[in-house]
């Protein structure tokens, strides 16, 4: 069972495009949403994270926008450049219990045209 | 700043050898998590601990597999008698564990395991 389901699978943008990539969970313990960038040979990064009571957040280029009611989320990069170029992993976790593993999603890859 | 880190960063064996990890998490941090990638695919949980204690191990664990955090700081993952399937990316995780509660999990770059 798959508990965080994430689309596309792999997503080519133009520089200065927006990237668009979804997520959606089942489970509704979870309570904390982050991103992860992950590099080759690299392990993942934290880009940015949402709890469950904000609707969306906003850091820079990349905004979170989140649905609790239909259990979904996605991230937004605006103005891609090439840098962004990379495997971009939606996660959920139970961080107000002790059990607070990360679920992750099998992961975007994002090719950013120059 | 320090981050997590992992040793060896990759490590070629043959199918039956032993292998030990190295993880050595933030300093401050009391919550250690090993998590397995293997290609194309996202981390996924195998155990973690809060500082000495291993409080929960996914059944992706195998017996062969042993994690041990002995003194709340480093720890060590263990694969006894490995095999193809183990070949891939172990991650090491820290965090700061707040009662019952966390903080957000900061990775290493992992030790790149292949099985000949």
């Amino acid at each position: 069972q798959q508990q965080v389901k994430q689309s596309p699978q792999s997503l080519i943008v133009q520089k200065g495009g927006i990237s668009i990539i979804n997520c959606a969970y089942e489970n509704t313990a979870f309570d904390y949403f982050p991103w992860y960038q992950q590099f080759p040979g690299k392990g993942p990064a934290l880009l940015i994270a949402i709890r469950p009571d904000v609707s969306e957040k906003k850091e820079g280029r990349f905004t979170i926008s989140f649905n609790k009611s239909a259990k979904q989320f996605s991230l937004h990069i605006m103005d891609s450049q090439p840098g962004d170029s990379a495997t971009y992993f939606c996660a959920a976790s139970k961080m107000k219990f002790r059990d607070d593993k990360i679920i992750f999603g099998k992961g975007t890859r994002l090719h950013i045209l120059p | 700043d320090t981050g997590v880190s992992q040793n060896p960063r990759h490590k070629i064996t043959k199918r039956g050898q032993n292998v030990t990890f190295r993880c050595d998490p933030i300093s401050e941090h009391n919550r250690l998590y090993w998590y397995r990638q293997t290609l194309g695919q996202g981390p996924e949980f195998l155990t973690y601990f809060q500082n000495e204690a291993q409080l929960e191990k996914s059944r992706l664990l195998s017996d062969r597999f042993s994690a041990e955090r002995p003194k709340g700081s480093f720890s060590t993952l263990e694969i006894q008698r490995t095999e193809q399937g183990d070949s891939a990316m172990y991650l090491c995780a820290s965090s700061l564990g707040l009662g019952q509660g966390g903080q957000p999990q900061h990775f290493g770059d992992g030790t790149r395991l292949s099985i000949l």
